[in-house]
């Protein structure tokens, strides 16, 4: 079965660092995608980016990097110069090839700071 | 296009009580799913429609739950008899394919 582990219940970073929220699974598919996803209070899941275990560049959008690290299973999301507008929770999710359905972690609160 | 419409934004309602919730996908995407995401944690999968039918759903989604999209546009999830553990966000998303999924703003339940 798959399984997304997100180890970092919350993050708090001054704005305009960088920050980098961890992610790991669990799949015995070669073949699989893992997306990030971003939830604010009002609770619309905003899809952020997405890798396929078969790119072979990390993906990037905007501010947005994927740190994919294939062998150790890790899909960690870096965002770039943070703003006070990231503050929201953050999802990591799984998909493989023979299903519909997302498989997401438990998800980690960052905070920005003034 | 206005993106993927959930009615209503909360609901509270009573033990033991019927609710429904209404989910508008966008209009081009003809696959549907619906989550349940509870306080603290990821959402979880319910269930799943290509076009009108429904391809598969969770060991979640007991009996007292049923979902439905008649004509592969909009789509109902009702919950019957409502017990305290069904307090949760219900999540809605859309998507043509296997492309990326599009949620909506979810509708919050509380049970009282």
């Amino acid at each position: 079965a798959q399984k997304i582990t997100q180890t970092q219940p919350g993050m708090f970073v001054q704005e305009k660092e960088a920050v980098t929220l961890d992610c790991t699974y669990d799949t015995s598919d070669q073949s699989y995608g893992l997306f990030w996803y971003k939830q604010p209070s009002s609770g619309e899941m905003i899809f952020l980016i997405y890798q396929g275990s078969y790119d072979e560049q990390n993906a990037t959008e905007g501010r947005y990097s994927l740190n994919f690290q294939k062998a150790r299973k890790s899909a960690n999301l870096v965002i770039s110069a943070s703003q006070l507008g990231d503050s929201a929770m953050y999802f990591c999710a799984m998909r493989d090839p023979g299903a519909q359905k997302l498989v997401f972690g438990q998800g980690t609160r960052l905070t920005i700071n003034p | 296009d206005t993106g993927v419409s959930q009615d209503p934004r909360h609901k509270i309602t009573k033990r033991g009580q019927n609710v429904t919730f209404r989910c508008d996908p966008i209009s081009e995407h003809n696959r549907l799913y619906w989550y349940r995401q509870t306080l603290g944690q990821g959402p979880e999968f319910l269930t799943y429609f290509q076009n009108e039918a429904q391809l598969e759903k969770s060991r979640l989604l007991s009996d007292r739950f049923s979902a439905e999209r008649p004509k592969g546009s909009f789509s109902t999830l009702e919950i019957q008899r409502t017990e305290q553990g069904d307090s949760a966000m219900y999540l809605c998303a859309s998507s043509l394919g296997r492309g990326s999924y599009t949620f909506g703003s979810g509708t919050r339940l509380t049970v009282v």
